[in-house]
């Protein structure tokens, strides 16, 4: 079966770095997505990585090893606005999403 | 650009009756649309897939004479919640794209949707 897993909770300080684990099994595999999901709301784009390495976008970089079949999502100078769910998806060979549960991030001040 | 509005945000009803959410891709023309739920604290559950113009293709478990899918035009596509039940509550969210696959969906704000 397809499989994604990710902390269901993490608690992290104001201005501190987090680091969001996520690893898949699943048939083939076209691309990862992370996306940041605030409560009552629907899910907005964060990033995608389809070859191995780390992408970077201002506070956000994502990673993915391709081998391992893990990525992580690394928050920097965090925020309490960054506080949201952040779900990891993947795109299989069928071009199906498939989706992690999400973790709960909770900052603190 | 790619902005999808849903409507309505959130809608009450009584058991037993039908609930229509519309899902419009506003500045794009949407040729594949999704809906999804989500139930508290669970992940997007994929409901199914409409192409404009052509039946929905409905993921397993999912009744399509409950829910009913109509993706009319390039920019439009409902979702029918019939005879809904207590156990209908969920929040409904649609995505909508371009490519024809899931690559690259732009989603809605979802509809908080609450059967008494």
């Amino acid at each position: 079966g397809q499989n994604i897993d990710q902390p269901t909770e993490m608690t992290a300080t104001e201005g501190a770095i987090v680091q969001i684990n996520c690893t898949y099994q699943t048939s083939g595999f076209n691309g990862l997505f992370w996306y940041q999901q605030h409560a009552g709301e629907a899910p907005t784009f964060l990033s995608y990585n389809v070859l191995d390495g780390l992408e970077e976008k201002g506070r956000f970089s994502s990673f993915l090893s391709r081998s391992k079949g893990y990525s992580y999502l690394l928050l920097k100078e965090l925020q309490m606005k960054d506080s949201a769910s952040y779900l990891c998806a993947v795109l299989d060979s069928n071009y199906q999403l498939i989706w992690g549960a999400g973790t709960k991030l909770i900052i603190k001040p | 650009g790619a902005v999808v509005s849903q409507h309505p945000s959130w809608v009450i009803c009584k058991s037993g009756t039908s609930v229509k959410i519309e899902c419009r891709s506003l500045d794009f023309q949407a040729t594949t649309m999704f809906w999804y739920r989500q139930f508290p604290k669970q992940s997007l559950m994929l409901m199914a897939t409409s192409n404009e113009g052509s039946k929905a293709t409905y993921e397993q478990g999912v009744e399509k004479d409950k829910f009913l899918i109509n993706h009319a035009s390039l920019t439009l596509s409902t979702l029918t919640v019939t005879s809904a039940h207590p156990e209908d509550s969920s929040f409904y969210i649609c995505s909508a794209s371009t490519a024809g696959a899931a690559y690259e969906q732009y989603f809605g704000p979802g509809t908080r949707l609450t059967v008494t």
